[in-house]
């Protein structure tokens, strides 16, 4: 079956500093990609969806300058946290929909997330 | 807003039995469901899905039910094993957005 990647899958940083994630999706071209954010024992939350070559567009309540999402490619976006502060550290989980016209078209894949803490 | 919701928190189910994990919804608008089982630390794993046109599905060992008149999707795991014991979360689709419940536990007893 397909297969998202994200990297790093865990990322310790010092607070201020930006961190960067990437979702790649390794077997299929992906049109929409979408970042989630989950604390420990709670549900994952939509934080944004980021379509290629198009500004990613954001849940209510999630900060565009904080949390920048870039989709450069069809295999590719990267969700960078900048200044990042303790209250960041969580454990964030990309997903891509398969593009129209392959054997997946329209699924959603998941990646196996990338836990971050803030120190 | 709208959202998903679970009922039980934490399910205790014996080795062997069927489990039931039901999931209420509020958006009438969402057309596609979604089951899934997530491990510690690991990323949502696909179940099972329905679409909104459907009231049943079944997989291997899985079955979704949806009733649209009262919102409520549910899933059944048969013969349960200790495999099976994860968080679940159903998510619901519309405007091309995924959301997702607030998990349910599920524990198998050996």
């Amino acid at each position: 079956g397909a297969v998202v990647s994200q990297h790093p899958s865990w990322v310790i940083c010092k607070s201020g500093t930006s961190v960067k994630i990437e979702c790649r999706s390794l077997d299929f071209q992906a049109t929409t990609m979408f970042w989630y954010r989950q604390f420990p024992k709670q549900s994952l939350m939509l934080m944004a969806t980021s379509n290629e070559g198009s500004k990613a567009t954001y849940e209510q309540g999630v900060e565009k300058d904080k949390f920048l999402i870039n989709h450069a490619s069809l295999t590719l976006s990267t969700l960078t946290v900048t200044s990042a502060h303790p209250e960041d550290s969580s454990f964030y989980i990309c997903s891509a929909r398969a593009l129209a016209g392959g054997p997946e078209t329209g699924e959603l894949f998941f990646g196996e997330g990338s836990r971050l803490t803030v120190l | 807003g709208e959202s998903v919701g679970l009922h039980l928190p934490t399910l205790s189910v014996q080795e062997g039995d069927n489990s039931i994990i039901n999931c209420a919804y509020s958006n009438s608008a969402s057309d596609y469901f979604i089951w899934y089982k997530q491990e510690s630390g690991k990323g949502p794993q696909f179940i099972i899905d329905i679409r909104s046109n459907m009231d049943k599905r079944q997989g291997q060992r899985v079955t979704v039910l949806l009733n649209k008149t009262v919102k409520h999707l549910s899933l059944q795991i048969a013969a349960t094993q200790p495999g099976d014991s994860a968080v679940y979360f159903c998510a619901e689709q519309g405007n091309n957005r995924l959301a997702f419940g607030k998990g349910n536990q599920v524990v198998v007893i050996p």
